[in-house]
């Protein structure tokens, strides 16, 4: 089993749809969880950090389930701007491993 | 926020050749530094990673003396290709994490082309 798993879509939607996706893993004694959104032919940008409590910043909501060992993001009203791919990354070993999740795709389509 | 400055941005050589490329921290001091390939329409593939004084880990499948890694001091790191081929086309991005933090910063990447 891959030690990061996502669906690599593409997940195409049209503007202003609500599109969730999510990220499981195996280690469970991953520390840090985080979301990143990656452009093409750009470096990956922080998107949110996540928390067991979630963590929601504007139309963006994290969350992170332990007992089941994934991560989700939710995107409410998508945008135009949205369409990228979206990276989970585990960091664990005491912040020396960083695992990225290969990515989801998102399209949205006017 | 914290800056990390990767240059060159692309670079085309002649097979054979070695190619350098830095990732520098502006203003914070990474203990530990990640270099990553991703080919196209694929995933950042971690490399190796390397902290400040050390010998960098190289993932599984990571030809160390074909990917020379320099981390001589908290603010730079050095990602040499020796004898670069055409195989070794791809988009290399470094990042950056300074002591006891969480967040990566990441460079903005190196297009390597090797005719």
């Amino acid at each position: 089993r891959k030690e990061v798993e996502q669906d690599p879509g593409p997940f195409n939607v049209p503007e202003g749809a609500t599109v969730a996706f999510n990220c499981t893993y195996s280690n469970s004694a991953s520390q840090s969880f985080f979301w990143y959104r990656q452009d093409c032919r750009k470096e990956p940008k922080l998107l949110m950090s996540v928390y067991s409590s979630g963590n929601e910043d504007g139309r963006f909501t994290a969350q992170l389930n332990r007992a089941s060992q994934y991560i989700s993001l939710l995107i409410r009203d998508s945008k135009l701007s949205d369409s990228a791919t979206y990276l989970c990354v585990l960091h664990s070993g005491g912040y020396q491993k960083v695992t990225f999740g290969t990515g989801t795709k998102l399209q949205v389509i006017p | 926020g914290a800056v990390v400055s990767q240059h060159p941005s692309w670079v085309i050589c002649k097979s054979g050749t070695s190619v350098k490329i830095e990732c520098r921290s502006l203003d914070f001091q990474a203990t530990t530094m990640f270099w990553y390939r991703q080919f196209p329409k694929q995933s950042l593939m971690l490399m190796a990673t390397s902290n400040e004084g050390s010998k960098a880990t190289y993932e599984q499948g990571v030809e160390k003396d074909k990917f020379l890694i320099n981390h001589a001091s908290l603010t730079l790191s050095t990602l040499t290709v020796t004898s670069a081929h055409p195989e070794d086309s791809s988009f290399y991005i470094c990042s950056a994490r300074e002591a006891r933090g969480e967040k990566l910063f990441f460079g903005s990447g190196t297009q390597l082309s090797v005719l």
